[in-house]
C-alpha cells in the first residue's frame, strides 16, 4: 500500500499524559500536513512541513504540542498533558511541491484520540 | 469567521437523483478548490478539485460548476448511489504553505 500511513489508529489515555503519534507520507511526497477533526466538523490546520523544515503552526498549536520530521520523510505528532479538549481525529497528509500536482493533499486515515 | 461556507448541511437523495452541495468563499487569493469525500471513521479522500481558470470540470458521475465573478462552486453528483452516504467537504487554499481550509461538511443520504 503506498498510501498515507498513520499509527496508531486508535488512541485511549487518561488526561495528564504524553501521547505520540506517526505519520508516513507517500514516498515521493516533500509536503506533510497535520490537521485536527472534531465529530462533525471540518479538518483544521495545525502544522505543515516541507522537507525536514516546519513551516508553519497554526494557533490551536499550543506549547504542549510539538511536531518532528527529522529526516524529511515521517513525522511525529506530540501530545503532552492531554486535556479532554484534545479528543479529536488528528489527521496526516501529504503532497508533492511540483507544480503539476498543484498540491494535491492524500490524507492518512487518521489517528482517534480519546482523553478520558 | 468561516472563510469557506457550505451548504446544504445536510442531504437527503433519492438513489438516481441528483446531489447538489453549494459552497462559497470570500478570500480572492484561493486559486485551487478540492472536494473530499470522507466515510465514518476514515480519512477525507479526495473527490474532484477545480481551478479559477476553468468553469466545469467532470470526472465520471462526479461534477465541479466554478463561478469566479461570484465566487461559488459547486458539486453535482450524477446517478446518486446508496454507496454514495457519506460527508463530503468543499476546501480551497492559496499561498506558499497551500494549506487547505475547509467548509463544515454536507452529509449526504441517498435512499435506495
Amino acid at each position: 500500500d503506498t498510501g498515507v500511513s498513520q499509527n496508531p489508529r486508535h488512541k485511549i489515555t487518561k488526561r495528564g499524559q504524553n501521547v505520540t503519534f506517526r505519520c508516513d507520507p507517500i514516498s515521493e511526497h516533500n509536503r506533510l500536513y497535520w490537521y485536527r477533526q472534531t465529530l462533525g466538523q471540518g479538518p483544521e490546520f495545525l502544522t505543515y512541513f516541507q522537507n525536514e523544515a516546519q513551516l508553519e503552526k497554526s494557533r490551536l498549536l499550543s506549547d504542549r504540542f510539538s511536531a518532528e520530521r527529522p529526516k524529511g520523510s515521517f513525522s511525529t505528532l506530540e501530545i503532552q498533558r492531554t486535556e479532554q479538549g484534545d479528543s479529536a481525529m488528528y489527521l496526516c497528509a501529504s503532497s508533492s511541491s511540483d507544480v503539476s500536482s498543484y498540491n494535491e493533499q492524500f490524507f492518512g486515515p487518521g489517528t482517534r484520540l480519546t482523553v478520558l | 469567521q468561516q472563510q469557506v461556507k457550505q451548504s446544504p448541511q445536510s442531504l437527503i437523495v433519492q438513489k438516481g437523483g441528483i446531489s447538489i452541495i453549494n459552497c462559497a468563499y470570500e478570500n480572492t487569493a484561493f486559486d485551487y478548490f478540492p472536494w473530499y469525500q470522507q466515510f465514518p471513521g476514515k480519512g477525507p479522500a479526495l473527490l474532484i478539485a477545480i481551478r479559477p481558470d476553468v468553469s466545469e470540470k467532470k470526472e465520471g458521475r462526479f461534477t465541479i460548476s466554478f463561478n469566479k465573478s461570484a465566487k461559488q462552486f459547486s458539486l453535482h453528483i450524477m446517478d446518486s448511489q446508496p454507496g454514495d452516504s457519506a460527508t463530503y467537504f468543499c476546501a480551497a487554499n492559496a499561498g506558499n504553505n497551500r494549506k487547505l481550509i475547509w467548509g463544515l461538511g454536507t452529509s449526504l443520504a441517498v435512499n435506495p
